[in-house]
């Protein structure tokens, strides 16, 4: 049984560029979110999907966020226009349609935008 | 006030100590309590998870749960210095998925 994937694990970019990051959740789970961590902080959360329908999305996730999971499988996140301020590890995590249901992180994608 | 709050340490134990690490929440509909670890530079590992009241025990872990006071704890028994790592405590409401997490506290197993 293969955990959650991420790609890619680590990303420098300049500011004003754009980053795209992929999630390959746990096969069966069909419920996928995204977090953000920064140093010294837990994991805040951006947005999550059941199946392909993005259910909720953060107040965190500004207009340059943009998250897709199209076929309910794997999902992208992009940020267009990077900022300095998101520098943060990426988290995907994926959890059963369960109430409750257990998250499972992936490695997490560190972004560094200089 | 913060929705998750955890004493961010450090927390130090001698080796074969018992570990004792405290959240409280401040959403009363929480419903669902998780720990998970994580050591520096790595993602959240998940090593409890807890929904009724009273303790949940899995090898040397154990989580108790106090919805009236709004607190959940783990302990770790016979503490390893692998256990040193920062703890992570999350909660979720009913009918939202989406997990809360505290800032996590930092523990260091003496050897």
């Amino acid at each position: 049984d293969t955990g959650v994937s991420q790609n890619p694990r680590h990303k420098i970019t300049k500011r004003g560029q754009n980053v795209t990051f992929r999630c390959d959740p746990i096969s069966e789970h069909n419920r996928l979110y995204w977090y953000r961590q920064t140093l010294g902080q837990g994991p805040e959360f951006l947005t999550y999907f059941q199946n392909e329908a993005q259910l909720e999305k953060s107040r965190l996730l500004s207009d340059r966020f943009s998250a897709e999971r199209p076929k309910g499988s794997f999902s992208t996140l992009e940020i267009q226009r990077t900022e300095q301020g998101d520098s943060a590890m990426y988290l995907c995590a994926s959890s059963q349609d369960l109430v409750g249901g257990e998250q499972y992180f992936g490695p997490g994608t560190r972004l560094t935008v200089t | 006030q913060k929705e998750v709050e955890q004493n961010s340490g450090p927390l130090s134990v001698p080796e074969g100590a018992i570990a004792s690490l405290n959240c409280t929440y401040s959403d009363r509909g929480s419903q669902s309590f998780f720990w998970y670890r994580q050591y520096s530079g790595k993602s959240p590992e998940l090593i409890m998870f807890i929904y009724s009241n009273g303790d949940k025990e899995d090898g040397r872990f154990t989580a108790q749960l106090n919805k009236a006071s709004q607190y959940v704890s783990l302990l770790i028994r016979d503490s390893q210095p692998s256990d040193s790592a920062t703890y992570l405590c999350a909660v979720s409401g009913f009918g939202n998925e989406k997990l809360t997490f505290g800032t996590g506290t930092r523990l260091t197993i003496i050897p």
